[in-house]
């Protein structure tokens, strides 16, 4: 169950903003959305997580809407090394599990 | 510093042949996990390590995987009697506390082939 609901693919022209939905309705108080990606043939890479509040880092920035059942990540430039998988995970605190889910395969267009 | 690292990168077996995987965490991360990628799916989960406690061992398919941890660092995730099905990329990652917004970071995974 991977408590998380992300369309399977989208295109985003290189130089304009990525921005990848995921809901995430049956969220708990208490648990986290953590965004991770994993670029062909290799290991998932951490990019963002956030409690209640928007968050923003080097890499992108996380929407999470007011009540929570929802979330965006935002690419501001997408370029093409920037093509992957992405992962919206709601961490599940007993077994410190993280369920990945199928994920949205994000292709950058030149 | 370095990251997580796995060996060996690629390993074709034969079908009945047991297998070892090695897992290397960044040094001083205390959780350690397991999963598996098959092919064009996401990740499932199979075990997860915390400094001396039992290991969360609830996501292993079948009682031909096991794995270990010695002296809370280096994991080895051993599957005997290989199947077929068993073919897929295996992921380690390691975190730094358990509980909380521990982020995990993953090594470049094991692809096992299972002929």
């Amino acid at each position: 169950d991977a408590k998380t609901t992300q369309p399977p693919s989208m295109d985003c022209a290189e130089g304009r903003a990525a921005n990848l939905p995921c809901n995430h309705s049956t969220i708990s108080g208490n648990e986290y959305v953590y965004w991770y990606r994993q670029i062909h043939s290799q290991g998932p890479q951490y990019i963002i997580h956030g409690l209640k509040n928007n968050e923003t880092n080097e890499m992108a920035s996380l929407i999470i809407t007011e009540d929570r059942k929802s979330s965006t990540l935002i690419l501001p430039h997408a370029t093409l090394r920037d093509t992957a998988v992405y992962y919206c995970i709601v961490r599940v605190r007993a077994g410190n599990q993280f369920y990945f889910g199928t994920g949205t395969s994000l292709t950058v267009i030149p | 510093g370095a990251g997580v690292s796995q060996s060996p990168s690629n390993k074709v077996t034969e079908k009945g042949k047991d297998v070892e995987l090695r897992c290397d965490p960044i040094s001083g991360h205390t959780a350690l996990y397991w999963y598996r990628q098959s092919l064009g799916q996401g990740l499932e989960f199979l075990i997860y390590f915390q400094g001396n406690s039992a290991p969360d061992k609830s996501g292993l398919p079948s009682d031909r995987f096991s794995a270990e941890r010695t002296g809370g660092s280096v994991s080895t995730l051993t599957i005997q009697r290989t199947q077929q099905e068993d073919s897929a990329v295996y992921l380690c990652a390691s975190s730094t506390e358990q509980g909380g917004t521990d982020t995990q970071y993953f090594g470049p995974g094991t692809r096992l082939t299972v002929l």
